[in-house]
């Protein structure tokens, strides 16, 4: 498998714009995280889906940020309008309820944001 | 809620023994991970604990104790690349996610 796969990997853009990020997880998980870590905050659960449905949103920061995932092979995360405190690093992960799965968490390599 | 502590850095030999300690506070449990994540990298999975005791994976290994609500990751035979930060995540009462700790930054030194 190749893995959670993100795009686009690094990302610069100005205050205001809109920016998405987008995630594949890996075929046949059913749980899909966003993240995002900062120096300052760590890494800090944005909001997680479980059959594509979102479970739970509390750590979305506020409503210029909003996530999707239209099927199980694909999720957004938007951030309408970009704000320079948004400059971060931005994983996605997935994990699987399978048998013989123990929940692990699968990272992506991630989407460097720069806001200016 | 949960809450995990770990150091924020440690500083090893190469070649030696390291013990990276996590504590933690949740509502209700469900298991705990150790993650390794290299600087500009994204996290990656080392270990998983539910049950007490040690587990062990090569040159890692990983310690829980529920009743203490305390855990460790034992690194041997230090390398170079072992340099890195350590993650403590633990899965609590809501099963599908995890609360990550901030970390403990290994540095090995030669």
């Amino acid at each position: 498998d190749a893995g959670v796969i993100q795009s686009p990997r690094h990302e610069v853009t100005e205050m205001g714009q809109e920016v998405t990020l987008r995630c594949k997880p890996i075929s046949g998980h059913d749980y899909l995280f966003w993240y995002r870590q900062t120096m300052m905050r760590g890494l800090e659960l944005l909001i997680y889906f479980n059959n594509n449905v979102p479970i739970d949103d509390s750590g979305m920061p506020e409503d210029r940020f909003s996530a999707k995932m239209p099927n199980a092979s694909f999720s957004t995360l938007k951030i309408q309008p970009s704000e320079p405190r948004d400059s971060a690093v931005y994983f996605c992960a997935s994990s699987s309820t399978g048998a013989a799965a123990n929940y692990e968490q699968y990272f992506g390599p991630g989407t460097r944001l720069t806001v200016t | 809620g949960q809450n995990i502590d770990q150091p924020t850095e440690m500083t090893a030999t190469e070649g030696a023994i390291v013990q990276i300690n996590c504590t933690y506070q949740t509502s209700g449990f469900n298991g705990l991970f150790w993650y390794q994540q290299h600087a500009g990298e994204a996290p990656t999975f080392l270990s998983y604990n539910v049950l007490d005791g040690l587990e062990e994976k090569g040159r890692f290994s990983s310690f829980l104790s529920r009743s203490k609500g305390y855990s460790y990751l034992l690194l041997k035979e230090l390398q170079m690349k072992d340099s890195a930060s350590y993650l403590c995540a633990v899965r609590g009462a809501n099963a599908g996610k995890s609360t990550f700790g901030d970390g403990t930054t290994l540095t090995v030194k030669p």
